[in-house]
């Protein structure tokens, strides 16, 4: 069974405080791992897709790495706009329609 | 494009009722899925579509649960009889053909059941 596990759960950072979020997997036969990002009240938002070790992604102050073992979610020079939740998630090959969450961490960036 | 459309964004009921969720996703995707999300168990897949027909329903809870996709514009996830403990926001989305897994959410349903 997939696993995907996040943290920490939570993280505040003041106003340009660089910061990494964290998101440990367990698939059989990855097809990809992905970030979304959910603001309060709404439906989460595709921000990334990563598909294999050493594969790196990027959109604006936000920088996504991938591992065998984990992805890591790099916030550079964070803005209170970026303050939301952010969830990882992973599609599998023995079951490769569906993708599995993790919990998310909770940002919140100070101004 | 107009997203992943869900009704209603709100429904209120009372424990026993019946409830019905409704979705509608984006023109031209193979896939949809039905999602839970609670502060205790984070977010649940439920039950998956591929071309209007169930994959894979392993995580609807029970049998008061059921969901149908009668053609490629619209699916329903019914509750029959609901409870309290069903509170929750159910969340619909849809994605295009196999090798793009990247999926689209709609806005969800808040869920409570008194």
């Amino acid at each position: 069974e997939d696993q995907v596990t996040q943290s920490p759960e939570a993280l505040r950072l003041q106003e340009g405080e660089s910061s990494s979020l964290n998101c440990s997997y367990t698939v059989s036969g990855l097809r990809g791992l992905f970030w979304y990002r959910q603001d309060p009240g709404k439906g989460p938002e595709f921000l990334f897709t990563l598909y294999s070790a050493g594969e790196e992604k990027e959109k604006e102050r936000l920088k996504a790495t991938l591992t065998k073992k984990e992805s890591f979610l790099h916030i550079t020079a964070p803005k209170p706009e970026d303050s939301a939740t952010y969830l990882c998630a992973v599609a599998g090959g023995t079951n490769a329609g569906k993708s599995t969450f993790g919990d998310g961490t909770t940002l919140t960036v100070k101004p | 494009d107009a997203g992943v459309i869900q009704s209603p964004r709100h429904e209120v009921t009372e424990m026993g009722q019946e409830v019905t969720l409704r979705c509608k996703p984006i023109s031209g995707h193979d896939y949809l899925f039905w999602y839970r999300q609670t502060m205790m168990r984070g977010l649940e897949l439920l039950i998956y579509f591929n071309n209007n027909v169930p994959i894979d329903d392993s995580g609807m809870p029970e049998d008061r649960f059921s969901a149908k996709m009668p053609n490629a514009s619209f699916s329903t996830l019914k509750i029959q009889p609901s409870e309290p403990r069903d509170s929750a926001v159910y969340f619909c989305a849809s994605r295009p053909r196999q090798g793009n897994e990247k999926l689209f959410f709609g806005s969800g349903t808040q869920l409570s059941v008194l």
